[in-house]
């Protein structure tokens, strides 16, 4: 099973800041990743696809970057609504997820 | 509108079997798959497989293998995913989400999610 690993576990960011949340797999699974965010009550929502395709509707502050096993996602400037959890998702192997990245106001 | 549309809650004890279904709309329903999710209280997510609603073709998490089934209803354009032999462990929100693309055979994510449903085992 391919482990997928996001560090760090709580990021604090101010409003108006850039955050850097970092996921890892455990063996290459080439451009078959995604990035969901949730918040409390909610289910998870699609943020990325195919590593750096943004989802319908999500807005441009959000992109991702990265390959074979060493994954992005990047918030360019944080606003009120985006602090949550952020999940990464493997797909090239059945399916696995990160354990979350807490993104929380300083 | 793109809406998939789970069942209601559930209580069940230890060892039990607990089926949740998961009824798609706003889509043509065999042109995707289906994938579970599912959430342990305060926990993160976990996958645990997926199904094709036009063959029935289906993928477990290994985690899963022989406790879970998944199937569909063409007829109903529904999804239904079984776990048996419940434990306390498997207390937890349990998420359907459009998945597979059929026809272009790609996975762009699960870019509809089910509302959830919690299922608590407890005796």
């Amino acid at each position: 099973e391919i482990v997928m690993t996001q560090s760090p576990a709580t990021l604090s960011v101010s409003p108006g800041e850039r955050a850097t949340l970092s996921c890892r797999a455990s063996q290459s699974i080439r451009s078959n990743l995604a990035w969901y965010q949730q918040k409390p009550g909610q289910a998870p929502r699609l943020l990325i696809y195919g590593v750096s395709t943004r989802a319908t509707g999500i807005p441009a502050r959000f992109s991702g970057s990265g390959s074979v096993t060493e994954f992005t996602l990047t918030i360019s400037s944080l606003q009120s609504e985006d602090f949550a959890v952020y999940y990464c998702h493997q797909y090239n192997n059945g399916g696995t997820f990160g354990q979350g990245t807490a993104v929380e106001i300083k | 509108q793109v809406q998939l549309e789970q069942s209601g809650a559930e209580v069940k004890k230890p060892g039990a079997s607990v089926k949740v279904s998961c009824k798609a709309s706003g889509y043509t329903f065999t042109s995707y798959g289906i994938s579970w999710v599912r959430q342990a209280p305060g926990q993160g997510l976990e996958w645990m497989g997926w199904i094709i609603a036009y063959n029935g073709n289906r993928d477990y998490a290994q985690k899963f293998q022989g406790r879970v089934t998944m199937t569909t209803d063409t007829s109903t354009d529904t999804v239904y995913m079984e776990l048996r032999s419940l434990t306390s462990d498997d207390t937890a929100i349990y998420y359907c989400g459009r998945y597979y693309d059929f026809l272009s055979a790609s996975i762009r994510g699960i870019d509809y999610w089910g509302q959830g449903t919690l299922v608590t085992v407890s005796s």
